[in-house]
């Protein structure tokens, strides 16, 4: 049963225009998400994070929202930079299970000069 | 020091073999983390201790053995392996609860079996 969801392995997205990935999560005791980015042969690098009593977070080109009706959350990215190329991990945790974070499949980022 | 650093960054061992990896972090953070994560496949919970004490363990085989011996240091020790272990082994560490800033990840070990 996966509890957090990317649909869409790959997204392909010109240099300069918004890129936006979306995560479903099904559990509704999960308080807290995150975004990370990873680069082949590294570990996930923390982008940003929302509680579940906030439905935007921003920080620089990167904005994060949450739809909890809809237990749905995206990351925008504008403008999108071919640095932005890399696989993005959307995952969440609730605050009554330890810190486990579960994880969703991932999106291949490719942004294109 | 906003790192987690994970030694070595390369394994390869024999089915019989013996080995251990090594995580390591000075941020004071209280919960450390072991993750493990296959190609194409999103990182999947091995084990979480917390203040020290071992909280979470998510039913993995007793091949894998953690040990935390003080809130700095995680270790993983390894053990007549499969090469269906072979994998990235991410280390992770963070306030114990939740981060405000999340989890923060090593680079990880890349550990083939052979």
């Amino acid at each position: 049963d996966q509890q957090v969801k990317q649909n869409s392995p790959s997204l392909s997205v010109q240099e300069g225009r918004i890129s936006i990935l979306n995560c479903d999560y099904t559990n509704s005791m999960f308080d807290y998400f995150l975004w990370y980015k990873k680069y082949p042969a590294e570990g996930p690098t923390f982008l940003i994070s929302i509680s579940s009593i906030k439905d935007k977070n921003e920080d620089g080109r990167f904005t994060v929202f949450l739809n909890k009706s809809a237990k749905h959350l995206s990351l925008h990215i504008v403008p999108s930079q071919p640095g932005d190329s890399a696989v993005y991990f959307c995952a969440a945790s609730a605050r009554n299970q330890g810190g486990k974070l579960i994880f969703g499949q991932g999106t291949e980022l490719s942004v294109k000069p | 020091d906003t790192e987690v650093t994970q030694t070595p960054k390369h394994l390869v061992m024999g089915m019989t073999n013996k080995k251990s990896l090594k995580c390591e972090q000075h941020m004071g953070h209280r919960a450390m983390y072991w993750y493990k994560q296959k190609a194409k496949k999103p990182p999947e919970l091995m084990f979480v201790y917390s203040y020290e004490k071992l909280s979470i363990n998510e039913s993995v085989p007793s091949r894998f053995s953690p040990e935390c011996p003080n809130s700095s240091l995680l270790n993983l020790h390894l053990h007549a392996l499969q090469p269906e272990d072979s994998a990235l082994y991410l280390c992770a560490s963070s306030h114990v609860g939740q981060g405000v800033g999340g989890y923060t990840f090593g680079s990880g070990t890349r550990l083939t079996v052979v």
